[in-house]
């Protein structure tokens, strides 16, 4: 069975300072991806961004960049310089490739509150 | 290029009703995946539909069953609808062999 913790639930800042958000995960299998989404009060999961157990070159794309460390099962997030549109709670997902089906496993999300 | 959709945006029901929600995938997908978000907590997943059959189910019980149809749309039903089944259903589509998921705007049920 797969699991996914954020042990962060609120995360407060002021604008303009850079957000750090920790996943870690736990899974048996060898071959999976990673992903964060941001799901802002509208509701809409949002799609950010994606890694797979293969790679574990962090990248930065924009304010966003992530630290994927296979020897200690986490795969954190970080904003840099936020912003209030930054504000929603943001989730770590795990999925296992599989012949069966590739769903999703959700951490409890992590909420984040810019302030400017 | 039209994104995930999903209808109704609301719904309220009582106790012991049936429900049916709908979802028509992003443009090219043909798999979908349901999951139920209680308040304050992640989603969690449902079923997953593809080529109109049930690949993958997770731990709900068989009151909640689905549909996949031909043009790739898909439909969640819930038989005898309880308190806790109150929640944000969110639909989400992806190509077989492309792992990343895209999620509509989430139907929210309220059961009274």
């Amino acid at each position: 069975a797969q699991k996914v913790t954020q042990a962060q639930t609120e995360i407060s800042v002021v604008e303009k300072e850079d957000v750090t958000l920790d996943c870690v995960y736990e899974t048996r299998d060898t071959t999976y991806y990673l992903f964060w989404y941001k799901q802002p009060p509208s509701g809409e999961l949002v799609f950010l961004i994606r890694r797979n157990s293969f790679d574990e070159q962090n990248e930065i794309s924009g304010r966003y960049s992530w630290n994927f460390q296979k020897s200690t099962s986490s795969f954190n997030f970080t904003i840099t310089a936020s912003q209030v549109v930054d504000s929603a709670v943001y989730f770590c997902a795990l999925s296992v490739v599989k012949a069966a089906g590739n769903k999703l496993t959700f951490g409890g999300g992590t909420r984040v509150l810019v302030k400017p | 290029d039209a994104g995930v959709t999903q209808s109704p945006t609301h719904l309220i029901k009582t106790r012991g009703q049936q429900v049916t929600l709908r979802c028509s995938p992003k443009s090219g997908h043909d798999t979908v995946s349901w999951y139920q978000q209680a308040l304050g907590q992640g989603p969690q997943f449902i079923f997953q539909y593809y080529e109109e059959e049930e690949r993958q189910r997770g731990n709900f019980p068989d009151r909640f069953s689905g549909h996949q149809f031909p043009n790739y749309s898909s439909e969640l039903n819930v038989n005898a609808l309880l308190l806790g089944d109150s929640a944000l259903y969110l639909c989400a589509s992806s190509l077989p062999q492309e792992y990343t998921q895209y999620f509509g705007p989430g139907t929210r049920l309220t059961v009274l």
